[in-house]
């Protein structure tokens, strides 16, 4: 069984169009995240919420809407897709908020063209 | 601002050599260090982590060490297996409910 799963694992899209990335953990954790991992592989946290209520939000730009309908569940809709957003998102799950171990997703490669 | 880097963005390490990867960092309020491993087209895993009063650590094959007076974390690991591959990032936990990512270190195991 994954712990942390995300889907798609890869997304190519064009820009202008709004997309999903969908995450579930089975492992009962409080607490879930969304993070951005550009070409450098410079791992940058977007979101974190805990039990369905929005910790951190880091200057993310508002096209990006995270969604938690349970604490299970964090989904992540960006609006309006632009080439800058291409990037590797990672959810990832831990049992507290800020966590020293947190356990990622598979990640979801975003490609927009 | 706070900070975590590394010296190093790669390394090469003969297979069975022990590797040391290195880590700066500048937030002093950090409660935790820790370390994460990905392999390719994978997410980070935990590797190990040390809390701020200790300055060593062991675990499987790795050691963590951390030296508050100059702000310096590194991660040993022995006998490197082809396995160990991968990029190494450290990271920071504080009082501000995230852990806070430094920018990897690309650790080539050499058969």
């Amino acid at each position: 069984d994954t712990a942390v799963s995300q889907t798609p694992k890869y997304l190519v899209t064009q820009m202008g169009n709004d997309k999903s990335i969908k995450c579930e953990q089975n492992l009962g954790h409080d607490t879930m995240y969304w993070y951005k991992q550009d070409s450098k592989k410079f791992l940058k946290i977007m979101f974190s919420y805990n039990n369905k209520e929005l910790i951190i939000n880091e200057t993310v730009p508002n096209r990006f809407s995270p969604k938690s309908p349970d604490k299970a569940h964090l989904n992540l809709h960006i609006n309006s897709l632009e080439l800058g957003d291409s990037a590797v998102y990672f959810c990832a799950s831990s049992q507290t908020t800020g966590g020293v171990e947190a356990f990622f997703g598979q990640g979801t490669r975003l490609t927009v063209v | 601002g706070e900070s975590v880097g590394l010296h190093l963005p790669t390394l090469s390490v003969q297979e069975g050599d022990n590797s040391i990867i290195n880590c700066a960092y500048s937030n002093s309020a950090s409660d935790y260090f820790i370390w994460y491993k990905q392999e390719s087209g994978k997410g980070p895993q935990f590797i190990i982590d040390i809390r701020s009063n200790m300055d060593k650590r062991q675990g499987q094959r790795v050691t963590v060490l951390l030296n508050k007076t100059v702000k310096h974390l590194s991660l040993q690991i022995a006998a490197t297996q082809p396995g160990d591959s991968a990029v190494y990032f450290c990271a920071e936990s504080g009082g501000n409910e995230k852990l806070t990512f430094g920018t990897g270190t690309r650790l080539t195991i050499i058969p």
